[in-house]
């Protein structure tokens, strides 16, 4: 089975200061990766996603985020975030095939600071 | 993307009474709908596959006469938590998936349920 790790479980920055967000997962094959994020108030939402190809991928609100295969990680970055970035951040995989069960991190809560 | 909607937001109820809560996808027609928990600060936890007419598919370690679910048509299903206890207070998130095979899910506003 597979398993999702995301090493900060809080998260304070000021705008404008860069965020990197880590990710590590837990699978013997091929998996698909997202991030999801819950904004305050709001349902889950996807951010972005790697199925395949350019393991650098851009997502929405300037979000990007890199699959390193080697080290097993998806991690989630911005250069410059924003108050409105203020959500929980989720980390998530699904093996290539295998339906769309996801399996997620614990989250990381991010707080932008004014 | 599709559109998820849960009812009720929010239930308190006593212990060894039951609650249902329902899902629907509002603007897709799903075969297939997941059913996640989540506890205070920990993860989302898949707790059972939703499968349109036929049997649902629970996960490891997730009690089916407990959590009982029903997908009676494309666009509704239902978590009942039978004879509920404290232990069983949480929230309860159902999503929905556009495409197969692609774990790319719409979820609901998620249900809190707090048994007393």
């Amino acid at each position: 089975a597979q398993s999702v790790s995301q090493h900060n479980h809080h998260v304070i920055l000021s705008e404008a200061a860069s965020l990197e967000l880590g990710c590590n997962y837990s699978y013997g094959g091929t998996v698909n990766l997202f991030w999801y994020v819950q904004y305050p108030g709001q349902h889950l939402q996807l951010l972005l996603k790697y199925f395949s190809g350019d393991p650098l991928v851009k997502g929405i609100k300037g979000f990007e985020a890199e699959f390193i295969k080697s080290k097993f990680s998806f991690n989630l970055r911005k250069p410059s975030v924003q108050w409105s970035d203020t959500a929980e951040y989720f980390c998530a995989v699904s093996p290539t095939g295998g339906g769309n069960k996801l399996t997620f991190g614990t989250g990381t809560q991010l707080k932008v600071e004014l | 993307g599709a559109v998820v909607s849960q009812h009720p937001s929010w239930v308190i109820c006593k212990s060894g009474t039951s609650v249902k809560i329902e899902c629907r996808s509002l603007d897709f027609q799903a075969t297939t709908m997941f059913w996640y928990r989540q506890f205070p600060k920990q993860s989302l936890m898949l707790m059972a596959t939703s499968n349109e007419g036929s049997k649902a598919t629970y996960e490891q370690g997730v009690e089916k006469d407990k959590f009982l679910i029903n997908h009676a048509s494309l666009t509704l299903s239902t978590l009942t938590v039978t004879s509920a206890h404290p232990e069983d207070s949480s929230f309860y998130i159902c999503s929905v998936g556009h495409q197969r095979d692609t774990g790319e899910l719409f979820f609901g506003e998620g249900s809190r349920l707090t048994v007393l």
